[in-house]
């Protein structure tokens, strides 16, 4: 019964490496969506995939890509990092107007 | 350019007193709304919903109203309990986005 699930759980970054944060989910949705959360800011939308083999930004999409792999998987890719994007990342997926279930989170911090 | 907004980022009630959170939002095209609680170190998850074609929807001690022409839609919790405790996001969705926006948050804190 694992529904969304997001890897790694935590990870420490040096400014300016890169790394992918992975998410898949086993409910057969067809949209998956890419959010950071920081203090008083709420879940801030950055990328989304309303469908297999489409992307689209969101509210805060600098710095960050996308690929939506397949239905199944749908990962978040920093290639440069930045200590502004020090956040906590969640991965959630849904069909419209259903609501979303989300993944536990990454917990990502740059120095 | 925030389109959900919590205006309230806390809120402490009394265990067995009605709770209430207040959303407002600024997209007219948004035509379906949810309610989210989080605990710490865990993703939302989903409370409650309602479609714009209706003004409420009541689930067990949860309800959400919607005023479409004053664009705010609120949580209701009756009674209150110390497990309520957490953080409430309100979402919106529709227009011409397939995606979801949320607010803030509002920490709701239940004291026994």
């Amino acid at each position: 019964n694992a529904g969304v699930t997001q890897t790694p759980k935590f990870q420490v970054l040096k400014t300016g490496q890169s790394m992918t944060l992975q998410c898949a989910q086993d409910m057969n949705h067809n949209s998956m969506y890419w959010y950071r959360q920081d203090p008083g800011m709420g879940l801030r939308l950055i990328y989304y995939s309303a469908s297999e083999g489409t992307t689209d930004k969101g509210e805060v999409p600098n710095g960050y890509n996308v690929s939506r792999l397949n239905k199944r998987e749908f990962s978040l890719r920093l290639e440069s990092a930045a200590p502004s994007q020090t956040s906590v990342y969640f991965c959630a997926s849904s069909d419209p107007y259903q609501p979303q279930h989300f993944g536990d989170g990454t917990r990502l911090s740059i120095l | 350019d925030q389109q959900v907004k919590q205006n309230s980022p806390s809120l402490s009630v009394q265990e067995g007193r009605i709770s209430i959170l207040n959303c407002d939002y600024t997209n007219s095209m948004f035509d379906y709304f949810l309610w989210y609680k989080k605990y710490p170190a865990e993703g939302p998850t989903f409370l409650i919903s309602i479609s714009s074609i209706k003004d409420k929807n009541e689930d067990g001690r949860f309800t959400v109203f919607l005023n479409k022409s004053a664009k705010h839609l609120s949580l209701h919790i009756v009674p209150s309990q110390p497990g309520d405790s957490a953080v409430y996001f309100c979402a919106a969705y529709g227009g011409n986005n397939n995606d979801m926006r949320f607010g803030a948050g509002t920490r709701l804190t239940v004291k026994p």
